[in-house]
């Protein structure tokens, strides 16, 4: 619906395995993020891709590894996971905000609800 | 540290009625403030953007203001139907800061029919 898809949109895994998120975005957006949504807390801005290169890390741990082949698709890389990572993944696209007049809106996915055992 | 608060109740209200929604923040000094909706088990959607320049926008049924000396903006929705029933994000972004948007907590509207 809003051109940004997300899979899988759920996710359970042990805190021993290694699974990954997909993103695609079908708007011809160059700039793409990844945000945390713990439940009563505000999203959590995670990465920020600005024509392909990463431009935002905020202190995410390094179980959190993040791939932008190009500018249609981001990924999640996890691995060795713990509870408290348990949270919905939202992905979201925009046009990069310096090219476009110096903000963004951006367009989200669905999410990946995310249960770590 | 920078903080941003929406309404922490939730807000229910008689359908016809406007709903007043408010996002107060500190310690930061947006260029732009957004304000999203999100419905249940979904990613937020875009409404509005309003400039640290403008005072007031309006689309449809929908009027933010923003006023950076009480570092305030509200939200309103007018005649409103159980169907704008959602959580209601505010977002503040500064100029030079690319892409990054910092988020309120939200606040959940309910409008009963």
């Amino acid at each position: 619906e809003t051109g940004v898809t997300q899979t899988p949109r759920h996710l359970v895994m042990g805190m021993t395995n290694k699974k990954s998120l997909k993103c695609e975005q079908h708007l011809g957006h160059n700039a793409m993020y990844w945000y945390k949504q713990s439940a009563k807390k505000p999203l959590e801005l995670m990465f920020v891709y600005s024509l392909e290169e990463r431009v935002e890390n905020n202190s995410v741990p390094s179980r959190f590894s993040p791939e932008c082949p190009n500018s249609s698709h981001l990924f999640l890389h996890l691995h060795t996971l713990q509870p408290e990572d348990s949270a919905l993944y939202l992905c979201a696209s925009s046009q990069e905000p310096l090219l476009a007049g110096g903000y963004n809106e951006q367009f989200f996915g669905p999410g990946t609800r995310l249960t770590v055992l | 540290s920078q903080k941003i608060e929406q309404n922490s109740e939730a807000l229910n209200i008689q359908e016809g009625k406007t709903a007043t929604l408010t996002c107060n923040y500190t310690n930061y000094s947006p260029a732009y403030l957004q304000w999203y909706r999100q419905d249940p088990g979904r990613g937020p959607v875009f409404l509005l953007l309003i400039r640290e320049n403008e005072k007031e926008k309006r689309k449809e049924r929908l009027k933010v203001t923003f006023d950076t000396t009480l570092k305030q903006s509200l939200f309103h929705i007018t005649a409103s139907q159980p169907a704008d029933s959602a959580t209601y994000l505010c977002a503040l972004q500064k100029y030079n800061q690319g892409g990054k948007l910092i988020f309120g907590q939200g606040t959940e509207l309910s409008v009963k029919p």
